[in-house]
C-alpha cells in the first residue's frame, strides 16, 4: 500500500514568517488532500491538489505527481494557522493514507 | 457551504458498554467513511460504505464494530463492546464519488465532520 511521509515532524515559527511543509507518497496517487486540525481536534480540508498548484489566500500547494510529493506553502502566518497539518492520498482504492502529520505553532 | 456533521461531540463510556456514534453526510455524496485518530497518532482508515453495503475495511473494523445507513440521511457507526484502546476522536468523511477506480476529479474528494471524541473508561 501507499506509505506518506511528511516533513519536517515540528516546526516552530514567529508570526509573520513563511513555512513550508513537505508530503512523500511511495507510489502514484490519483488524490491528495491537505488537512489542517485545528487545537480543537477539527480536520479542516484546506486542499484537494493531485496535480499542479493551488492558492488559497495565504496558502499555497504544490503537487509533483511524476515524482511523488507535494509541498504545502505558509506565508506571513498568523497563531491560528497553529495545529497540525496532514497530507492523505489514496490509489485506487477508498481509504486515505495519512501521513504522521507536521506540528506548527506559530507565537506572536 | 454543506458540512458533515456528528454527533455527539464527546462521549464517554465504561467498558464493555455499546456505543453508537451519529453522522450525517452532505447530503448529495453518496460514499461514506468512518476514520479514527488515537491520541497524538495519524488518522486511520476504518470503513468505507456505498449503496447500503460496506465496500471496504481495514483491518481495525473486526467484529466489534459495524456500520449502518438506518434512514435517507443519517450514518452510523456501532462499536458493540467497548474496550480502554477503543478511546480516540472517530471522523466520518463523505464524498460525492469513491477513489477506487477514480479519475483523480475533484468529487472524490472526502470531506470529514469534526469528529466524535469517544472515552472509555
Amino acid at each position: 500500500g501507499i506509505q506518506v511521509e511528511q516533513s519536517p515532524p515540528d516546526l516552530i515559527l514567529q508570526e509573520g514568517a513563511n513555512s513550508t511543509l513537505r508530503c512523500n507518497f511511495s507510489d502514484s496517487v490519483n488524490n491528495l488532500q491537505w488537512f489542517h486540525q485545528n487545537p480543537w481536534g477539527q480536520l479542516i480540508n484546506l486542499f484537494y491538489i493531485p496535480s499542479g498548484t493551488k492558492q488559497n489566500g495565504r496558502l499555497s500547494a504544490t503537487t509533483v505527481a511524476t515524482e511523488r510529493y507535494s509541498l504545502l506553502y505558509i506565508s506571513s502566518s498568523q497563531t491560528t494557522d497553529s495545529g497540525v497539518y496532514f497530507c492523505a492520498g489514496y490509489y485506487n482504492t477508498d481509504k486515505l493514507i495519512f501521513g504522521t502529520g507536521t506540528r506548527l505553532q506559530v507565537f506572536p | 457551504e454543506p458540512e458533515v456533521t456528528q454527533t455527539p461531540s464527546h462521549q464517554v463510556t465504561q467498558m464493555g458498554q455499546e456505543v453508537i456514534l451519529r453522522c450525517v453526510p452532505i447530503s448529495n455524496h453518496l460514499y461514506f467513511y468512518w476514520y479514527r485518530q488515537i491520541l497524538g497518532q495519524k488518522v486511520e482508515f476504518l470503513v468505507s460504505f456505498y449503496n447500503n453495503e460496506i465496500s471496504e475495511k481495514s483491518e481495525i473494523f473486526d467484529d466489534q464494530f459495524s456500520v449502518e445507513r438506518p434512514d435517507g440521511s443519517n450514518f452510523t457507526l456501532k462499536i458493540r463492546s467497548t474496550k480502554l484502546e477503543d478511546s480516540a476522536m472517530y471522523f466520518c468523511a463523505s464524498s460525492e464519488e469513491r477513489g477506487r477506480g477514480g479519475q483523480g476529479r475533484r468529487t472524490d474528494t472526502q470531506y470529514f465532520g469534526p469528529g466524535t471524541r469517544l472515552t472509555v473508561l
